[in-house]
């Protein structure tokens, strides 16, 4: 069966720190994998999306990247956290077309 | 591009009283609709999902849901619930195209009193 990762659960880190959340997929193969971002009291923002290794697209123009350097493993990344990056992080990963969704457990940054 | 209204930031319902949640969606093709649950701290749960076919679908834990194309709606019921059901709910529409965007609503926080 499927299983979705999603690494560190809590993180805690000053501003103008790197950033690395790390999600990986296993039990199938060329997922389409999704970063969204939960704020307090908010709904769910996409972040970026991946159809395949080395393609991202970025929803919204932040201070964050991603990657995807394998098939099953993506990354969300900052060279430098701002205060408003504090939130609630969850990667997800879809197999067909149309299919729901599949959320790992998700990262809780804070940002200070 | 998609878009998803839930107009209820939280609602209260005394346990056994039926449940119904609103979700209002725009989309100019076909929308694959889903509604999902969050307990607190925690990944999102599918409740349900519409792609096509039979308006009303049958959900886990006792949900159902019902597509009005008209209304552009999609709203959660659930006859009777249980103090295990407060969480939060999002409804979702996904598109056919460009990664299969799915776009949630801002979601409806159920609290359940005795």
């Amino acid at each position: 069966s499927q299983t979705i990762h999603q690494w560190p659960a809590t993180l805690v880190q000053p501003v103008g720190s790197p950033l690395s959340l790390e999600c990986t997929v296993e039990g199938t193969s060329n997922p389409n994998l999704y970063w969204y971002r939960q704020a307090a009291g908010r709904g769910l923002q996409l972040l970026f999306y991946s159809v395949g290794i080395g393609q991202i697209s970025s929803e919204v123009p932040q201070n964050l990247s991603a990657s995807r350097p394998q098939d099953r493993q993506f990354i969300l990344s900052s060279k430098k956290l701002l205060l408003s990056d504090s939130g609630f992080y969850l990667c997800a990963w879809r197999e067909t077309s149309p299919g729901e969704l599949f959320f790992g457990e998700g990262s809780r940054l804070t940002v200070l | 591009a998609q878009s998803v209204t839930q107009p209820d930031i939280h609602i209260t319902v005394s346990e056994g009283a039926s449940l119904e949640l609103r979700c209002n969606y725009s989309y100019g093709a076909t929308p694959y609709l889903f509604w999902y649950v969050q307990s607190p701290g925690q990944g999102l749960q599918l409740l349900l999902k519409y792609f096509s076919g039979d308006t009303l679908v049958q959900g886990i834990k006792g949900f159902e849901a019902e597509f009005k194309r008209s209304q552009s709606s999609f709203n959660l019921r659930k006859p009777s619930v249980h103090w295990s059901d407060a969480a939060e709910y999002f409804c979702a529409v996904g598109a056919s195209t460009g990664g299969f965007k799915t776009i949630f609503g801002a979601g409806t926080r159920l609290f359940v009193k005795a």
